[in-house]
């Protein structure tokens, strides 16, 4: 069955990064995109940016554009997301989702059939 | 960019009820749409994508409807299991909208 494990929780300071990791497993990795969404507490749900995995090529939200980078790594089935200069508003669950794409006259669209469990990142001084 | 808004925010409603909630696109998005529902302290889960498809193992009571600018979904008859945070997202740039709490 399909599965995505994300890493434990962080607590990190103002100004540092964090990396969550997502290890899929149960279909072909490369296959699929991986998304990165976030949920700041008792807050909505924010696309941070996606990553194509056969051939590692991301696309990120304007808002996180210089802040954040994401990777895979098909050797292990997983994939990344690094986010820099922290602040405290950064504190949220961040999920991987699996990224299907389906296409519709001459547009593409994509959809997140499958989520990790979340991580939380808090940062505090 | 495609703004994505929801109407209502949240509603209040029984068992058995039908619930519409609406998902509206700053600009024609097609059937780029999709919805997902969200329980308290879980992980959010696909509901329909293409604005109609409905995603495998969910209940048929789910539907969505629209093209271009309006979007629905609706949930033919309340159950118990149903109440939840709904989301649109608009599948080409991946946003959400804010989300509907029903309860």
């Amino acid at each position: 069955q399909v599965q995505l494990v994300q890493s434990g929780g962080e607590v990190k300071k103002p100004g540092a990064s964090v990396k969550v990791s997502c290890k899929a497993s149960g279909y072909t990795f490369t296959r699929y995109g991986i998304s990165w969404v976030r949920q700041a507490p008792g807050q909505g749900l924010e696309w941070m940016g996606g990553v194509t995995t056969y051939n590692g090529k991301a696309t990120y939200a304007q808002k996180f554009q210089d802040l954040v980078t994401m990777t895979t790594d098909t050797a292990t089935d997983t994939g990344y997301m690094e986010l820099r200069s922290l602040r405290s508003d950064d504190t949220a669950v961040y999920y991987c989702a699996r990224q299907s794409t389906y296409y519709y006259g001459s547009g593409r669209g994509n959809y997140l059939d499958f989520w990790g469990q979340g991580t939380l990142v808090t940062v505090s001084s | 960019d495609i703004q994505m808004t929801q109407s209502p925010s949240s509603l209040s409603t029984s068992i058995g009820n039908r619930v519409t909630i609406t998902c509206r696109a700053s600009q024609n998005i097609d059937t780029f749409l999709n919805w997902y529902q969200q329980k308290p302290g879980k992980v959010p889960k696909l509901l329909i994508y293409a604005a109609s498809s409905l995603q495998s193992g969910v209940p048929s009571r789910f539907s969505g409807s629209g093209s271009g600018t309006d979007f629905t979904l609706t949930i033919s008859s309340l159950q118990p299991e149903d109440f939840a945070t709904y989301y649109c997202q608009h599948s080409s740039s991946s946003s959400f909208g804010p989300g509907t709490k029903v309860d």
